[in-house]
């Protein structure tokens, strides 16, 4: 695996469920982001981690729980979301945190019934 | 309210000819500017980039224009081929900041063969 990976690649979860989103990255960079991406807006900063540190919680609500247990891998926990969550989650990575250019994953497609 | 404006939401160009992206801001804090260019299915990547200390960077057939006294950038592809049909993200910086990128809501570009 090369990159910027994340799994699954589709969800579809009811609101009172709880699932979890999984971000990899094979490039040794030190710093993950979570973005949100929903229809007709910019993409939306949620979470930034420099070293397994979070530096960045952009408002999210608290139904949104990210964990960072290594530089490698970032997981967005899900609970008790709504439908207004649907949308296209990315997670992307840098060398460090002051480095502008990132490299994203392909995405998960969410969709909250 | 939009710092990153991206305001054509898609532009078709005929192949061989120029396509010009705009983007304009409203941070003029912002030092430094980046395009991504994202297939279906796929992450956005990372195309091209721009300090606010140059006009201009070229890359091959990709040249970004800055005109900062307008807090204006536009990406110049040319010649357009058909596999640059995608949507291109413009994103920007602040220097010393926290250093996130906001983006754009992104222009679908279509290259007709």
């Amino acid at each position: 695996e090369t990159g910027v990976t994340q799994t699954p690649r589709h969800l579809v979860m009811g609101m009172t469920n709880k699932k979890s989103l999984k971000c990899e990255q094979h490039l040794g960079h030190n710093a993950m982001y979570w973005y949100k991406q929903s229809a007709k807006k910019p993409l939306e900063l949620m979470f930034v981690y420099n070293f397994k540190e979070q530096t960045e919680n952009n408002s999210v609500p608290s139904r949104f729980s990210p964990e960072c247990p290594n530089s490698s891998h970032l997981f967005l926990h899900l609970h008790t979301l709504q439908p207004e969550d649907s949308a296209l989650y990315l997670c992307a990575s840098s060398q460090a945190f002051s480095e502008y250019e990132q490299f994203f994953g392909p995405g998960t497609r969410l969709t909250v019934l | 309210d939009q710092q990153v404006k991206q305001n054509s939401p898609s532009l078709s160009v005929q192949e061989g000819r120029i396509s010009i992206l705009n983007c304009d801001y409203t941070n003029s804090m912002f030092d430094y500017f980046l395009w991504y260019k994202k297939y279906p299915a796929e992450g956005p990547t990372f195309l091209i980039s721009i300090s606010s200390i140059k006009d201009k960077n070229e890359d091959g057939r990709f040249t970004v224009f800055l005109n900062k006294s307008a807090k204006h950038l536009s990406l110049h592809i040319v010649p357009s081929q058909p596999g640059d049909s995608a949507v291109y993200f413009c994103a920007a910086s602040e220097q010393g900041g926290s250093e996130k990128l906001v983006f754009g809501k992104g222009t679908k570009l279509t290259v007709n063969p």
